[in-house]
């Protein structure tokens, strides 16, 4: 079975500064990891994946991830957070393999300051 | 946008009546999944379907069903509609191991 964690429910940061969203994974078998972003009132739309290739994942809008096996963590980050960036962050993983779903974790709402 | 396709995007309806919402996935994805988010529940895997056939179930309630036709859309139906039924109504579709790509979603209330 697999699971996520997701620390920290919200998250502040001021403008320009940088952005850490933290995950901790569990999986029994090697996992694929994801983080998505939900703006207000629409769907959840994949930033970026992680399927056992490069361990450093960039993704859309200056995200990147690193995997780090030893720690079981998919951290998300962003050197300079910008106004646009306030949103639902959600980690989330499935095995590899077969057609196993994916699990999200509980999400992290990220607020901005200006 | 996605390429899922999620209709009707609100539906206001009373207790205990029935409804169904409707999933068009991305061109070419064989694989189906459906989720419930709400404020205290967060996002809830419902049920999964590849190629029309059931894959994997999550926490779906009884009163809930769902099905995949041949030209892959997906349905899924919600009955005896309670007022802890309201929510935010996911589909995703995937092809291979990738994430999933999620429509716009359908907005419950159940008044």
């Amino acid at each position: 079975a697999q699971s996520v964690t997701q620390l920290g429910s919200h998250v502040s940061v001021s403008e320009g500064a940088l952005v850490l969203l933290r995950c901790n994974y569990s999986s029994s078998v090697p996992p694929y990891l994801f983080w998505y972003v939900q703006y207000p009132n629409q769907g959840l739309q994949l930033l970026l994946k992680y399927t056992s290739a490069a361990t450093l994942v960039k993704g859309i809008n200056g995200f990147e991830a690193e995997f780090k096996k030893s720690e079981t963590s998919f951290h998300l980050t962003k050197p300079s957070a910008h106004m646009s960036d306030a949103a639902e962050y959600f980690c989330a993983v499935r095995g590899s393999g077969g057609y196993q779903k994916v699990t999200f974790g509980t999400g992290t709402k990220l607020q901005v300051i200006p | 946008d996605s390429g899922v396709t999620q209709t009707p995007k609100h539906l206001i309806t009373a207790t205990g009546q029935r409804v169904t919402l409707r999933c068009s996935p991305r061109s070419g994805d064989l694989s189906v999944y459906w989720y419930q988010q709400s404020l205290d529940q967060g996002l809830q895997f419902l049920i999964q379907y590849y190629n029309g056939e059931e894959r994997a179930k999550g926490n779906i309630l009884e009163r809930f069903s769902a099905q995949q036709f041949p030209d892959l859309h997906s349905e899924l139906n919600l009955s005896s509609l309670e007022l802890g039924d309201s929510a935010l109504y996911f589909c995703a579709s995937s092809v291979g191991e990738g994430g999933y790509t999620f429509g716009s979603g359908t907005r419950l209330t159940v008044v």
